[in-house]
This record gives C-alpha cells, sequence and structure tokens, in this order.
C-alpha cells in the first residue's frame, strides 16, 4: 500500500522557468511534510517541510504548498538552475505521539532534469 | 558539525555470510533512522533508535535483521545469512528530537553475490 505516491516518474524544465513537483499521500494522520533532494550515490539532502497546520512554506527558490482537502503537496522551485537536476522525494510523518511519531514515509521520487 | 556518517560505503558479502553497517549520527543528535533503498523504489523505513532503545522496528524484517545503539559508539545494523535479495543502499538518518527534521548519511551499499 502506497501512502505517499508521486505520480510523475521525471519532469524536464528550461534553466529559470519553474519546476513544480507533485505529491499525494491517502493517510490523513499524517500531519508533517517534507521534501528531500538525492544525487546518486549520495543520501537524500533535507530541502524544505511544512506542518500541516500551514498551506505554504517558503524558503529561497523553494516553496511548498500543502493542500489538506486534496491531500496533495507541491514543491516549487523559481527559478530552476541546472544544479537542480536530481531525484525529488516528498515524504510524510505521523503525529500520534507514539512509536511511529518521526519515521518517514517516502514516494517513489521524481527525476528533475533542468536544462540550460 | 560533521554530517551522518556510515561505513562502509560499499559492501560486498557472498549469500549466507553477515554484514554489519554501521552509523555515526551528527553531534548532539540522539535518535536514529535506518531505511533502505531497493532499485528503483523510494526509501522504506525500517528501524528507529534512540539511545541504548528500539523505539519502532516495525519495517524491519523479522528474521536475520537487527539494530542497536548503545550508549557509546555507533549504530549498527546487522543482517545475518545474506540473501540476494537484500542487495539495496541502506541509509541511516539523525535528529534533535523526535518528529524533527532527519538528515542522513550517505548511505552503504550492500550487494550481495
Amino acid at each position: 500500500d502506497q501512502q505517499v505516491k508521486q505520480n510523475s516518474p521525471s519532469l524536464s524544465v528550461q534553466e529559470g522557468r519553474i519546476s513544480i513537483l507533485n505529491c499525494d499521500y491517502t493517510n490523513s494522520m499524517f500531519d508533517y511534510f517534507l521534501w528531500y533532494k538525492k544525487y546518486p550515490a549520495e543520501g537524500p539532502t533535507f530541502l524544505i517541510s511544512i506542518s500541516s497546520i500551514k498551506d505554504k512554506n517558503e524558503d529561497g527558490r523553494f516553496t511548498v504548498f500543502l493542500n489538506k482537502s486534496a491531500k496533495h503537496l507541491s514543491l516549487h522551485i523559481v527559478p530552476s538552475q541546472p544544479g537542480d537536476s536530481a531525484v525529488y522525494f516528498c515524504a510524510a510523518s505521523l503525529d500520534t505521539g507514539g512509536t511511529s511519531y518521526g519515521k518517514l514515509t517516502f514516494g517513489q521520487g521524481t527525476i528533475l532534469t533542468v536544462h540550460p | 558539525n560533521a554530517g551522518v556518517m556510515q561505513n562502509p560505503r560499499h559492501l560486498v558479502r557472498r549469500r549466507g555470510q553477515e554484514a554489519r553497517l554501521r552509523c555515526s549520527p551528527m553531534k548532539g543528535h540522539s535518535h536514529v533512522y535506518w531505511y533502505r533503498q531497493l532499485p528503483e523504489e523510494g526509501l522504506k523505513f525500517m528501524v528507529y533508535l534512540q539511545k541504548e532503545n528500539i523505539i519502532d522496528e516495525s519495517g524491519m524484517p523479522k528474521e536475520r535483521f537487527s539494530a542497536e545503539f548503545p550508549k557509546e559508539g555507533p549504530s549498527i545494523l546487522r543482517i545475518q545469512q545474506v540473501v540476494r535479495g537484500d542487495s539495496a543502499a541502506y541509509f541511516c538518518a539523525s535528529s534533535p528530537r523526535q518528529g524533527h527534521e532527519q538528515y542522513f548519511g550517505p548511505g552503504t551499499r550492500l550487494t550481495v553475490t
């Protein structure tokens, strides 16, 4: 059961344009969401996160939007740069206060390619 | 402040051997998580530990796999009697407190021949 889904395996964008990566989830108990970037042969690097009490969080070129009613979040990168080319994973965690708190459930990833 | 360290980066084992993967969390981080990434898939949670305690091992296979995070020293993920299906990248992450962002190490790529 894939609770976090990234339905686009890949995305190609021109340098300077906006990149929009999407993520859907099924478990309404998820209350904290994160985006990670991953280069080949490296570990994921934390980019940005958002709590379910917010609908937007911005950090420099990166903005995450959360639509709780649609169980959907997106990552916007503006402007896109060739160095942004990587695999992007969205992840979610539960706020049960119990043993699952902090455990991340990841999507399958989206390969972003930014062309010069 | 050094990041999360994992060693070895690459590990080759024959079927039936044991694999030991080590993870040193970031300084000041007492929460450690292990994830596994199979080829062409996302990361899957395995186990969550705090010093000397296993908090959540719901993602860990019931047999052959074990994890520890002793009072002193790194966290260890141990796989006994490895099989080809254990070939994967194993990532460790740490955080300063429960529910906070997790910071990942570079991973250990295990190949079982």
